[in-house]
């Protein structure tokens, strides 16, 4: 079963605008993370915000988590063609030691130019 | 510093064969996790290696295997392959430490396995 849920499930916007997606949680966390995929490629990691954490930035990238609503937000300002990608949230199995990630089922994101 | 390096990209191979796929984590990373990826069932983990020991494992029939050499490189093995084994499999390694701290996981590009 998937740990996060994304929502929505696609993103349709034009160069220019502002994306945002959500992801929500079942579980207690320790960290949150974000990754980018491309179209059958790997992921790429974007973001990690600590459960301790409201809000965290990197470039146009702006993260939100509320561990009372458990549920993240992931925000693209000033979005780029090459922003096209699918977005996940994962978070890592608290009870387990090490890296076991639970993924949710993404948010496909088209910019047009 | 080189990134993670999948090996092959692509393989096609016939139900009720076996397969080996290959990953070397970037240098001085001692976690190699391994994840299947499908349209239906998304990103879902299969397992992970911390110097050379299984230290997690995911939801998956002993089909799939999977071990860790010294030198942190892993390989993941399929047996009696079946037409649902069909995915993108992707490697992951981490800084990770001993004491099991959850960090970011640094992909390769992963295998594409079609199984006919």
């Amino acid at each position: 079963s998937q740990q996060g849920e994304e929502d929505p499930q696609a993103l349709s916007i034009q160069e220019g605008e502002n994306a945002t997606m959500n992801c929500s949680y079942k579980t207690s966390i320790n960290n949150l993370q974000w990754y980018r995929q491309n179209s059958g490629r790997g992921l790429v990691h974007l973001i990690l915000i600590r459960s301790n954490e409201r809000e965290k930035h990197s470039g146009r990238l702006r993260v939100t988590l509320d561990t009372s609503k458990k549920s993240s937000s992931l925000l693209i300002t000033a979005s780029r063609a090459a922003d096209t990608a699918s977005y996940f949230c994962a978070t890592p199995d608290i009870k387990a030691a090490g890296n076991k990630l639970t993924f949710g089922g993404g948010t496909r994101v088209l910019v047009k130019p | 510093k080189a990134g993670v390096t999948q090996t092959p990209r692509y393989l096609i191979k016939t139900r009720g064969q076996q397969v080996t796929l290959s990953c070397s984590p970037i240098s001085g990373h001692r976690s190699v996790s391994w994840y299947q990826q499908t349209p239906g069932q998304g990103l879902q983990f299969l397992f992970e290696y911390f110097s050379e020991t299984q230290r997690n494992k995911g939801n998956f029939p002993g089909r799939f295997s999977g071990r860790q050499f010294s030198n942190s490189r892993s390989e993941m093995n399929v047996s009696t392959l079946e037409l649902g084994d069909s995915a993108l499999y992707l490697c992951a390694s981490s800084s990770s430490t001993i004491q099991g701290d959850s960090t970011e996981a640094f992909f390769g590009q992963g295998t594409r396995l079609t199984v006919v």
